[in-house]
């Protein structure tokens, strides 16, 4: 059962565009939400969260938005540089009872120079 | 600050062998986990210590997986014997806090192929 989902296994975006990720989730109690970033042979590094009690959050050239009612979140991010070429993962989870992130499973972005 | 250390990096072993994987949390850190990524998919949770005991193990094959923290610091995770379905990267992440994380910090990786 997969309870976070990312449907696009990659996307190529020109430098400068924006580019918009998305993340699907199927578990209404899920509260609390983060973006990941992934270069070859290092760990994930954090990125950017968001609680249910917003419907945005934005850092620098970073935006997550989050809609509860159609249990979807994207991240954009403008504009995109040849340096965000990384695997991004959207992970989410409860914040009270049994809390564990579940990830998804990446989108693979290249930024174009 | 030190970030979280993983060894050894990368380990090939036949089917059947045994191998353990050493994780060493960013200094204070309370809470340890340990991942399962296998290639095309995300991390997945296998076990979560907060300080020396275990929070979740729901998703350690227990027959065959085992991991313990010494004393509420580093973290050994061993696979005895290994099949060829365990092949992927473990990550190692940890965090300040019990209960809750709102982030964790991951360590590099240690990639395992089993032949």
């Amino acid at each position: 059962d997969q309870q976070v989902k990312q449907n696009s296994p990659s996307l190529s975006v020109q430098e400068g565009r924006i580019s918009i990720l998305n993340c699907d989730y199927t578990n209404s109690m899920f509260d609390y939400f983060l973006w990941y970033k992934k270069y070859p042979a290092e760990g994930p590094t954090f990125l950017i969260s968001i609680s249910s009690i917003k419907d945005k959050n934005e850092d620098g050239r970073f935006t997550v938005f989050l809609n509860k009612s159609a249990k979807h979140l994207s991240l954009h991010i403008v504009p995109s540089q040849p340096g965000d070429s990384a695997v991004y993962f959207c992970a989410a989870s409860r914040t009270s009872g049994t809390y564990k992130y579940i990830f998804g499973t990446g989108t693979r972005l290249k930024v174009l120079a | 600050e030190a970030g979280v250390a993983q060894s050894p990096r990368y380990k090939i072993i036949e089917k059947r062998q045994s191998v353990a994987f050493w994780c060493n949390p960013i200094s204070g850190h309370a809470t340890l986990y340990w991942y399962q990524q296998i290639l095309g998919q995300g991390p997945k949770l296998l076990i979560q210590f907060q300080n020396n005991g275990v929070v979740d193990d729901s998703q350690l094959p227990k027959d065959r997986f085992s991991a313990e923290r010494l004393k509420g610091v580093d973290s050994t995770l061993k696979i005895q014997p290994a099949k060829l379905e365990d092949s992927a990267v473990y990550l190692c992440a940890s965090s300040p806090r019990t209960g809750f994380s709102y982030e964790q910090y991951f360590g590099p990786g240690t990639r395992l192929t089993v032949t």
